[in-house]
């Protein structure tokens, strides 16, 4: 059974902090990674993709992947509260044509 | 704007009727996904249709019944639905692209459905 892990939280970081969001996986041969991020009643929105060892930065997003490690992160800077949701990690099933998703972490800005 | 369109928005239905869910993409991806999500849980797969053809049913009740009328749509036909089938369903679409593992899904907005 392929897992991934993710600490559900909440997570409570004070505005203009960085927050930290970690993932760990089961299948050491998995090669695509996901950050989802949904608010409360709405659907996962993809925030981040990331297939390589090393960090990806997209505006105030930084994934880090570490396949020895099998974990990946979501690092956010200056947090602001419309960053308040749960984050979901996705790892990509490489024998079937689906996503591992993680139970999320939710994540609360404070102002 | 999301590029996945689902409708309805909201449904509700007895556990006599029958409805159906209808999704749609514009994307030109060749990979489309019902999902179901309760509250505060992961969305959990139900079907995988690559290139229209069913190619993944996570042992699903027959209650539910997916079609994929061509590449751009997808529908799920509901009928005798139990209670706990209530949550959120959710269309997503993906390229195939088996040269660097899974692409990302997009979703639609979902239907949110609740069963009297």
């Amino acid at each position: 059974q392929k897992e991934v892990e993710q600490n559900s939280g909440p997570l409570s970081v004070p505005e203009g902090a960085i927050a930290s969001l970690n993932c760990t996986y089961s299948d050491r041969v998995s090669q695509s990674f996901f950050w989802y991020r949904q608010y409360s009643g709405k659907s996962p929105e993809l925030i981040m993709s990331i297939y390589s060892n090393g960090d990806k930065e997209d505006g105030r997003f930084t994934a880090q992947l570490n396949k020895a490690s099998q974990y990946v992160s979501l690092l956010i800077r200056d947090s602001q509260p419309s960053d308040s949701a749960t984050y979901l990690c996705a790892v990509g099933d490489q024998g079937a044509q689906k996503l591992v998703f993680g139970q999320g972490t939710r994540l609360t800005i404070n102002p | 704007d999301t590029e996945v369109t689902q409708t309805p928005k909201h449904l509700v239905m007895g556990m006599t009727n029958k409805k159906s869910l209808k999704c749609e993409q514009h994307m030109g991806h060749r990979a489309m996904y019902w999902y179901k999500q309760k509250a505060k849980k992961p969305p959990e797969l139900m079907f995988v249709y690559s290139y229209e053809k069913l190619s993944i049913n996570e042992s699903v009740p027959s209650r539910f019944s997916p079609e994929c009328p061509n590449s751009s749509l997808l529908n799920l036909h509901l009928h005798a639905l139990q209670p706990e089938d209530s949550a959120l369903y959710l269309c997503a679409s993906s390229q195939e692209d088996g040269t660097r593992g899974n692409q990302p899904q997009h979703f639609g907005d979902g239907t949110r459905l609740s069963i009297l």
